[in-house]
């Protein structure tokens, strides 16, 4: 069974632009979560969707933004970019709510200049 | 506010010895508990948990301790191997409706 997949792996992107990411949960799966991973903070929940509705939702400006498509498959959208966006984005799926295993997908390296 | 704390970002240790990660929390209504293991340019991957209503859980090299009433747990490697050397996240969730991560601490093994 293939697992998560994220795209695109690395981005560089300009201040004040803004980004799409993607993410495709292993088959199955119906929840979708994205954290933000940046040295000395670990991982940051951002939010969580599942059957095309957020769920969960961390603390993060609304400049972060996310959505589910109906064959789960997520994307993150960060409109404005600030430098302090430079992260490694990962995303993770769950086959339910409730279910406390998670898959994570390899991460999407954002850097912002 | 950081809920789940991992005070020490780094640790090396021998090949052969025993690796001892530890891990504070602040919420007691967290129910579960698990560890992650993160290599360079991977995303991480599940490596043991523990509910808490239990104070141990054992798997291969891997044992998880949990102290509630300290509110601290650590993850137990013996004996260490090079191929250990990674990122080692502890996460926290109630219920299974949000995870809590640590910042990481950074594991290595000399051989």
């Amino acid at each position: 069974k293939a697992g998560v997949t994220q795209t695109p792996r690395y981005l560089i992107k300009t201040r004040g632009q803004q980004v799409t990411l993607s993410c495709s949960p292993i088959s199955g799966h119906r929840s979708v979560s994205w954290y933000q991973q940046t040295p000395g903070q670990g991982l940051q929940f951002l939010f969580e969707y599942f059957s095309e509705t957020q769920r969960n939702k961390g603390n993060f400006p609304g400049r972060f933004s996310g959505r589910q498509f109906s064959n789960s498959r997520s994307e993150m959208n960060v409109s404005t970019l600030e430098l302090g966006d430079s992260a490694l984005y990962l995303c993770a799926s769950r086959r339910k709510e409730g279910s406390y295993e998670q898959y994570f997908g390899p991460g999407t390296r954002l850097t912002v200049t | 506010d950081q809920q789940v704390k991992q005070n020490s970002p780094s640790l090396s240790v021998q090949e052969g010895r025993i690796s001892i990660l530890n891990c504070d929390y602040t919420n007691s209504m967290f129910d579960y508990f698990l560890w992650y293991k993160k290599y360079p340019a991977e995303g991480p991957t599940f490596l043991i948990s523990i509910s808490s209503i239990k104070d141990k859980n054992e798997d291969g090299r891997f044992t998880v301790f949990l102290n509630k009433s300290a509110k601290h747990l650590s993850l137990h490697i013996v004996p260490s191997q090079p191929g250990d050397s990674a990122v080692y996240f502890c996460a926290a969730s109630f219920t299974g409706n949000q995870f809590y991560f640590g910042t990481g601490t950074s594991l290595t093994v000399i051989p």
